[in-house]
């Protein structure tokens, strides 16, 4: 079956220290993609971050990376420097064929100055 | 500018009372999709398109029909809403298929069924 799994329903981080969001997805597909999108409190959904299955390096996009380790099927987010304004819920997706997208439950971030 | 556009944003009706969501996209973009937001669930896809005409169903498509008569537009028509159906809805589009593009969304509708 095609799933996400974030373990994690909610985190703190210091302000200015790195955290990383775990997620784990499952499917039998050989091509697919990873997203990441942040939703804050004002409710929009935003893109952070894209890997692709058959990429080879680690996707990064200033401050966040995504640490994709295919074997064991993860795909976490890590954020580093965190700001207050990275307060918000991230949610972990997988895009197994292009038709359909699967998300994870999310996990809460809190940033504490 | 680029968006995705819904209306309404709010929006509380009794059970029955038909009621449509609009969707409209001006990035000329041939994905769009549908999605519930309910907490502890994630965002379920309800369901998608690929292109004009093409149509089909998510992983909650119950209670929810669909159209996609015009590339920019995919409404969300809830024939008979029931209480269960009161979320969070988000309508995406994408660039690209199989699985590269990612979801720019709309600023969700949340609807209340009473």
């Amino acid at each position: 079956a095609q799933k996400i799994t974030q373990t994690q329903p909610g985190m703190f981080v210091q302000e200015k220290e790195a955290v990383t969001l775990d997620c784990t997805y499952d499917t039998s597909d050989q091509s697919y993609g990873l997203f990441w999108y942040k939703q804050p409190s004002s409710g929009e959904m935003i893109f952070l971050i894209y890997q692709g299955s058959y990429d080879e390096q680690n996707a990064t996009e200033g401050r966040y990376s995504l640490n994709f380790q295919k074997a064991r099927k993860s795909a976490n987010l890590v954020i580093s420097a965190s700001q207050l304004g990275d307060s918000a819920m991230y949610f972990c997706a997988m895009s197994p064929r292009g038709f359909k997208t699967i998300f994870g439950a999310g996990t809460r971030l809190f940033v504490k100055a | 500018e680029a968006q995705v556009t819904q209306n309404p944003r709010y929006l509380i009706t009794v059970t029955g009372k038909k009621l449509t969501v609009t969707c409209s996209q001006n990035m000329n973009h041939e994905y769009m999709s549908w999605y519930r937001q309910d907490p502890g669930l994630g965002l379920r896809q309800i369901y998608y398109s690929m292109n004009v005409e093409v149509t089909d169903k998510g992983d909650v498509p119950e209670g929810y029909k669909v159209s996609r008569k015009e590339k920019r537009n995919f409404p969300l028509i809830l024939e008979s809403p029931s209480p269960n159906q009161t979320s969070l809805y988000f309508c995406a589009s994408s660039l690209a298929t199989g699985g590269h593009g990612e979801l720019f969304f709309g600023e969700g509708s949340r609807l209340t069924v009473l």
